[in-house]
């Protein structure tokens, strides 16, 4: 199975940037997910790595070392909307559970004016 | 194109009673996800599909059944609800490259 492991809650300012990490344990890694979910909404898409390396997006990026099963989500510039919950998720690829998706408990992230 | 669309949105149900939730989408993915969501407990996968006719156990299958009978739909059953059954389900599909999970609104059901 998945062992996803991300910092309960995190509160950063206006205007600064904050890293949200992500660690996983799997027997047949297939692509990690970062998605944003605001409170009472379903879950939106942030990002997509399935190679080693930095994904930039915008006022976002993510970063994953499969070799050390972790990755972060970078936000830059933050601002009041940015609060929410962040989730990093995890396919599986090992033959009897492929396609399976597995998701962290999430970050709840508090953005201070 | 209405994407993931959950049905009811809303639902109360009493101990021991039975219902479907269902889940529709339109843009023909294979791989289909009903998860659900508690304070504290992020998403956590009940069954999932991929493709036409298959079913698999996710990490909590107790107590919930499902089927996909045609590609387009998922449906979760519930045959006798439980109060540990509150919460709010969400179905999610994956898009044929691997790298999008697209959600439905949410389902949020009450057991009294």
């Amino acid at each position: 199975g998945q062992n996803i492991d991300q910092p309960t809650e995190m509160t950063a300012t206006e205007g600064a940037i904050v890293q949200i990490n992500c660690t996983y344990q799997t027997s047949g890694f297939n692509g990690l997910f970062w998605y944003q979910q605001h409170a009472g909404e379903a879950p939106t898409f942030l990002s997509y790595n399935v190679l080693d390396g930095l994904e930039e997006k915008g006022r976002f990026s993510s970063f994953l070392s499969r070799s050390k099963g972790y990755s972060y989500l970078l936000l830059k510039e933050l601002q009041m909307k940015d609060s929410a919950s962040y989730l990093c998720a995890v396919r599986d690829r090992r033959g009897s559970t492929l396609g399976r998706l597995y998701f962290g408990r999430g970050t709840q992230l508090t953005v201070w004016p | 194109n209405a994407g993931v669309t959950q049905t009811p949105k809303f639902r109360v149900l009493k101990t021991g009673q039975s219902m479907t939730l269902l889940c529709a989408q339109d843009m023909n993915h294979e791989y289909m996800y009903w998860y659900r969501q508690d304070p504290g407990m992020g998403l956590r996968l009940i069954h999932y599909s991929v493709g036409e006719g298959t079913t698999a156990k996710g990490e909590v299958p107790d107590g919930y059944n499902v089927s996909r009978l045609k590609k387009q739909n998922f449906l979760l059953g519930l045959e006798s609800a439980a109060p540990s059954q509150t919460s709010v389900y969400f179905c999610a599909t994956l898009d044929s490259s691997g790298n999008t999970i697209y959600f439905g609104e949410g389902s949020w059901l009450t057991v009294v």
